[in-house]
């Protein structure tokens, strides 16, 4: 129940093109859902974030979804560019703790 | 404004032995947490601390432990290392007052041999 599961495991997108990553949770206590990039030999850092009381949130190119009922959130990178080549992470935080929860991570690679 | 540091970058261990890993925290962040991340998964959170003391725990046995500083910066001990001890130790630092802004350095990665 403490899980996260994202999906896909790797994405191959063409530039320009729009990037989806998935992730599903059981655990309704869970409050608050960060997407975490991370590029190799470096640390995850935070790239957007949602509450669950919005179903959307847009920075830039990135676009949280999130569907409360079916426990499900999805990252939407629109205009991908070979830059956000990198690994995705969702993550989720339980209520009234700030331990995150990752999930399993997607490896994005963005051909020009 | 520096970021999180940790020292040293790479560790090669033999397994049996002891290791300790380090980490700054950002400037003006009070808590830090410990995460373990394995090759191609998810970081997974070992602990946190607080006012020098663990504020929770994640499901790693007391040969994890660690320490955290009057200046906030901490340590993460691992004794009795095991082969499955290898993977990538990142320090996250955060602040009370916003508790879900954490900043990861750019991890310890430890071999164990």
């Amino acid at each position: 129940q403490q899980q996260v599961k994202q999906s896909p495991q790797s994405l191959i997108v063409q530039k320009g093109g729009i990037s989806i990553i998935n992730c599903a949770y059981e655990n309704t206590a869970f409050d608050y859902f960060p997407w975490y990039q991370q590029f190799p030999g470096k640390g995850p850092a935070l790239l957007i974030a949602i509450r669950p009381d919005v179903s959307e949130k847009k920075e830039g190119r990135f676009t949280i979804s999130f569907n409360k009922s079916a426990k499900q959130f999805s990252l939407h990178i629109m205009d991908s560019q070979p830059g956000d080549s990198a690994t995705y992470f969702c993550a989720a935080s339980i209520r009234n703790t700030d331990k995150l929860i990752f999930g399993t991570g997607t490896r994005l690679q963005v051909f020009p | 404004e520096t970021g999180v540091t940790q020292s040293p970058t790479h560790l090669i261990k033999t397994r049996g032995q002891q290791v300790t890993l380090r980490c700054s925290s950002q400037s003006g962040h009070n808590t830090v947490s410990w995460y373990q991340q394995a090759l191609g998964q998810g970081p997974q959170f070992i602990f946190q601390y607080y006012r020098e003391e663990e504020n929770g725990r994640g499901n790693f046995p007391p040969r994890f432990s660690g320490l955290q500083f009057p200046n906030y910066s901490s340590e993460l001990n691992v004794n009795a290392l095991e082969l499955d001890d290898s993977a990538l130790y990142l320090c996250a630092s955060s602040s009370r007052r916003e508790i879900y802004g954490y900043t990861f350095g750019s991890g310890t990665r430890l071999t164990v041999v």
